[in-house]
């Protein structure tokens, strides 16, 4: 039983590029979930996804962020024009529908992003 | 306005001792979810225990236990015969029956000496 997966586990990028990152749910699950962790502090929600519908997002998901899950499996975060505020651990999360699961969220081991 | 607040920054101990982490919460939801997270330093959120407003019955797992009262909005965690391989970040989390969003605390750095 494999759980989230994300990759890749570690970006390095300048300031002005376009990152994206990658994130693969359990595979039952029908509920995706991205989160932004800066350090010392505890995630912070950005956006949610059932099956491929987009269904709330966090004013932190600014214009130069954007996320997608075609056909309701994976899903990607993509990062425009980044900047040196956009350092953090970008983790995905996602969750079943059955009645012990609907609430619990499995996280990935995130993405650790890096603007010089 | 929901809120989770780990006042313990980090907490040193020696092997073997025991530890309680505290959690309190704001929510003005009737139906609502705890949790507790573990975040080692590999990074990954590793899900330790859910709980739902409506139980209020103490939960042991081995060396950890959980103390969740309604009247003081608190949700506190355990570690008895603390080990090394304990040492990591703990998050208390909520989240609303009207939402999926979870709320975490700022987390509290645990340090278990040999």
């Amino acid at each position: 039983d494999t759980g989230v997966s994300q990759n890749p586990r570690h970006k390095i990028t300048k300031r002005g590029q376009n990152v994206t990152f990658r994130c693969d749910p359990i595979s039952e699950h029908n509920r995706l979930y991205w989160y932004r962790q800066t350090l010392g502090q505890g995630p912070e929600f950005l956006t949610y996804f059932q099956n491929e519908a987009q269904l709330e997002k966090s004013r932190l998901l600014s214009d130069r962020f954007s996320a997608e899950r075609p056909k309701g499996s994976f899903s990607t975060l993509e990062i425009q024009r980044t900047e040196q505020g956009d350092s953090a651990m970008y983790l995905c999360a996602s969750s079943g529908t059955g009645e012990q699961d609907q609430e619990t969220q499995y996280f990935g081991p995130g993405t650790r992003l890096l603007v010089l | 306005a929901q809120k989770v607040t780990q006042a313990q920054t980090e907490i040193s101990v020696v092997e073997k001792e025991d530890v309680t982490l505290d959690c309190v919460y704001e929510t003005r939801d009737t139906t609502y979810y705890l949790f507790w997270y573990k975040q080692p330093p590999s990074g990954e959120l590793v899900f330790l225990i859910r709980r739902n407003s409506f139980d209020e019955q103490n939960e042991i797992s081995g060396r950890y236990s959980w103390n969740f009262q309604k009247s003081t909005s608190s949700f506190n965690f355990t570690i008895t015969a603390s080990q090394v391989v304990d040492s990591a970040v703990y998050f208390c989390a909520l989240i609303s029956d009207s939402s999926y969003k979870l709320i975490f605390g700022s987390g509290t750095r645990l340090l278990v000496r040999p």
